[in-house]
């Protein structure tokens, strides 16, 4: 069973338009998100995070929402940028102290066209 | 500075070898993890390491083998591979075991076994 789900294998984008990235989650235990984006062959970057208490955290060109009631979170990317272009996974954690299991997405790829 | 260093980059190795793969941080994160990705795949949870001391083992056979000789250093020591554990070996820390503390990884060693 999929816990956290990105129903978007890839995405096309133009250059300096925005890019939408979302994610979906089924367990209500976690607490806390993040996005990490990724090169191929590289280990994934971490970019943003946010945790179940707020519904918004922005950072740079980079901004994610969270709604808990409909349990899904989304990135938004303004504007997108050639360099953006990579694969984007969105990630989870439970609540709590010893709470390792960090849960990814299978991914988004993003194609920002120049 | 939130750099996770992983070596070898690459490496190939038969299935009767015993090799090593190593993980450094020196952000002083207390926690590290062993995270395996194959191709077009997120990363999946192998080991956990909280305080140097082994938390979680999430099923992986016995020819990987985790060792954590100080805080600092994370190693995973291979024996007897299987061509199906040919993948990228992803490392990653963070700065204790919550759910607010983000993981940061390492570049990755791409492993191919013959």
């Amino acid at each position: 069973d999929q816990q956290v789900k990105q129903n978007s294998p890839s995405l096309s984008v133009q250059e300096g338009r925005i890019s939408i990235l979302n994610c979906d989650y089924t367990n209500s235990m976690f607490d806390y998100f993040l996005w990490y984006k990724k090169y191929p062959a590289e280990g994934p970057t971490f970019l943003i995070s946010i945790s179940s208490i707020k519904d918004k955290n922005e950072d740079g060109r980079f901004t994610v929402f969270l709604n808990k009631s409909a349990k899904h979170l989304s990135l938004h990317i303004v504007p997108s940028q050639p360099g953006d272009s990579a694969v984007y996974f969105c990630a989870a954690r439970p609540g709590g102290s010893g709470s390792y299991q960090l849960t990814f997405g299978k991914g988004t790829k993003l194609s920002v066209i120049p | 500075d939130t750099e996770v260093t992983q070596t070898p980059k690459h490496l190939v190795m038969g299935m009767t070898n015993k090799k090593s793969l190593k993980c450094e941080q020196h952000m002083g994160h207390r926690a590290m993890y062993w995270y395996k990705q194959k191709a077009k795949k997120p990363p999946e949870l192998m080991f956990v390491y909280s305080y140097e001391k082994l938390s979680i083992n999430e099923s992986v056979p016995s020819r990987f083998s985790p060792e954590c000789p100080n805080s600092s250093l994370l190693n995973l020591h291979l024996h007897a591979l299987q061509p199906e554990d040919s993948a990228l070996y992803l490392c990653a820390s963070s700065q204790g075991a919550s759910s607010q503390h983000t993981q940061y990884f390492g570049p990755g060693t791409r492993l191919t076994v013959l």
